[in-house]
């Protein structure tokens, strides 16, 4: 599965947008980008998943940029309970084995 | 729907002991993975069970093994306890890529 590269850290303030960058340049046709967050001594919880496309939910929106070599988790209006370490994976959907590859993820801190 | 519950949530064990954690998978999920997570670290796989079956293990000694039963629930045992085992340990029960975690059992080896 393709590595991903996020930035270890970021804040926001509680009812902005927080923006949350992932990297993935040796991402293959097969491979899906997968969003997961972990809030603290809790087990990972899934918030998203695309392929090519821009995908919305209810809990938030991920844009993936045409050459799909980056994204961007985007939560729209941060609240504090949004505090988590969130993962980017690449998830090589084409595979028997649905390993989920984590790296050491960003820690959000949304902030008063 | 019901979601994946593992137990203990907590325990400490000595080294050299054995130790068995439990995963009971969400209804309809017929897959099962373990991870552990060391503090300050994301989760790493340990192995996946489909079908009664080991059908993928991460880097993992052979004293970490696991057992799924037919209703898809899980078992995953530690044997020889080593002070680096202290850690998160999660299951993850999954259908057609769709995973849902558990909460996790903490593991103290002391």
């Amino acid at each position: 599965d393709a590595k991903t590269t996020q930035p270890t850290s970021m804040d926001c303030a509680e009812g902005r947008a927080a923006n949350l960058p992932c990297n993935h340049s040796t991402i293959s046709g097969n491979e899906y980008v997968y969003w997961y967050r972990q809030i603290h001594s809790q087990g990972p919880q899934y918030i998203i998943h695309g392929l090519k496309n821009n995908e919305t939910n209810e809990m938030a929106s991920l844009i993936i940029t045409e050459d799909r070599k980056s994204s961007t988790l985007i939560l729209p209006h941060a609240t504090l309970r949004d505090t988590a370490v969130y993962y980017c994976i690449a998830l090589d959907r084409g595979s028997t084995l649905g390993r989920l590859y984590f790296g050491r993820g960003t820690q959000l801190t949304v902030w008063p | 729907e019901t979601g994946v519950t593992q137990s203990p949530t907590h325990l400490i064990k000595t080294r050299g002991q054995q130790v068995t954690l439990r995963c009971s998978s969400q209804s309809g999920h017929n897959t099962v993975s373990w991870y552990q997570q060391a503090l300050g670290q994301g989760p790493q796989f340990i192995f996946q069970y489909y079908r009664e079956e080991e059908n993928g293990r991460g880097n993992f000694p052979p004293r970490f093994s696991g057992l799924q039963f037919p209703n898809y629930s899980s078992e995953l045992n530690v044997n020889a306890l080593e002070l680096d085992d202290s850690a998160l340990y999660l299951c993850a029960s999954s259908l057609a890529f769709s995973y849902t975690f558990g909460s996790g059992t903490r593991l103290t080896v002391v």
